[in-house]
This record gives C-alpha cells, sequence and structure tokens, in this order.
C-alpha cells in the first residue's frame, strides 16, 4: 500500500477565494488520480495526470504533476458553493490519498 | 455511459447476520470489479479486485472469509460481510472496469450499520 498524504485535511474558505490543495508521498507512481466525493456518493473522477511536470486545467481547476512523479496539487480559483465536497488522490488508480474536506461558504 | 449501480443503498443488520451488496455496471460489461470501504470522513481503503469469473484478489490484512466476493458476470459483483459487527459498519463503495477504458466509474456507495 502506498501512503499519501493530503494536505490541509480540512479547509473552510469564503466564496471567491483561491485554494491549493497538496497530495504527497515518497513512492514514485505511474499516474496519479484527483476525485471529488460528496456526501453519500461514489467519488467521480477529475483528471488523470501520468508525466512528471504536466499541468491540466478544468476550468477553474489546475492539476498539477510534480517532476519527480511523487507528489501533486489542485488549485482552484475562485471557488464556490458548488466546489464543496471531499477531494481525494489516488496513486496508480486504486491507493487513495488521506482526503481534503472543503467547505466554500457563500 | 458507465454507470455502475449498487444494491442496497443502506441496509442495517443485527451483530452476527450477513449481508450482501450487488453492484452492477448498468451499460458497459465490466471484466474488473473493485471493492473499497471508506469510514466517516476518511479516505477509500481499497479492500479486493474481482475479474469475471475468477476468484477475488484481496488487499493484505483484508479477511477472505469474511468478505466473500462473487463476480459471476460481465455486469455483477457481490460482496458478502459474514457474520457482521458492529466494527464492520462502513460505507462500502465499488468500482468497475471495462474491458476497452482504463478508467474505474464508481457505484454511489451502501451504508452498512450493524447493531
Amino acid at each position: 500500500t502506498q501512503l499519501l498524504e493530503q494536505s490541509p485535511q480540512f479547509l473552510s474558505i469564503q466564496e471567491g477565494e483561491n485554494l491549493t490543495v497538496y497530495c504527497n508521498s515518497s513512492s514514485v507512481f505511474s499516474s496519479l488520480q484527483w476525485y471529488r466525493q460528496e456526501p453519500g456518493e461514489g467519488p467521480v473522477l477529475l483528471v488523470t495526470v501520468v508525466t512528471g511536470g504536466e499541468v491540466k486545467k478544468l476550468k477553474r481547476l489546475t492539476f498539477q504533476f510534480g517532476d519527480a512523479r511523487k507528489d501533486s496539487s489542485l488549485h482552484i480559483t475562485a471557488a464556490q458553493p458548488g466546489d464543496t465536497g471531499l477531494y481525494l488522490c489516488a496513486a496508480n488508480q486504486f491507493y487513495f490519498g488521506t482526503g481534503t474536506s472543503l467547505t466554500v461558504i457563500p | 455511459g458507465a454507470v455502475v449501480s449498487q444494491h442496497p443503498s443502506r441496509v442495517i443488520c443485527k451483530s452476527g447476520t450477513s449481508v450482501k451488496i450487488e453492484c452492477r455496471s448498468l451499460d458497459f460489461q465490466a471484466t474488473t470489479m473493485f471493492w473499497y470501504r471508506q469510514f466517516p470522513k476518511k479516505s477509500l481503503m481499497l479492500m479486493a479486485t474481482s475479474n469475471e469469473g475468477s476468484k477475488a484478489t484481496y488487499e493484505q490484512g483484508v479477511e477472505k472469509d469474511k468478505f466473500l466476493i462473487n463476480h459471476a458476470s460481465l455486469t455483477l459483483s457481490t460482496l458478502t460481510v459474514t457474520s457482521a459487527h458492529p466494527e464492520d459498519s462502513s460505507f462500502y463503495i465499488c468500482s468497475a472496469r471495462g474491458v476497452l477504458t482504463d478508467t474505474q466509474y464508481f457505484g454511489p456507495g451502501t451504508r452498512l450499520t450493524v447493531l
């Protein structure tokens, strides 16, 4: 099992603010996924990154894979209440990080 | 497309009973299905991987006799929690992967509460 640490664990911000979530490990991954999960539902895939240094954008979300493929970040610009949820990174699809619970206050 | 369902969505049972959870791929053939459990406000933990027609592969620390997995068809996998105890209470989530894609699609989860 590959240990993925996410930070922060909890985050509560005002609508319109920016935020960054980090996913770190000491292991190298062939791929890394980011998911968003709402209460009582399964996770929904946001993005997969596979190349060191890769940056992907999904509307207001920017995902970056570290050069060494050991870490990743998720940056949200101008957060909206609809962004509220549990954000999970996963290594090689199946080994999930510790999770970041985001609450965006209107 | 790529819809995965789970049944039941919630189940409450008495300690010592067995509970079966179904995972179905509704619009694609799932050669591989995965079972996870998730504790409140915690991450997902992979329990086992099942391939259609063969025995499931369990992750380290997961009791195969406790969590029976059957993947009898390309659209259905079942997880049976045998002799359930309160510590088995959790959110169980399945996912399915088809032949032509590397992506796993998650079901909506089943909330199990053992009294």
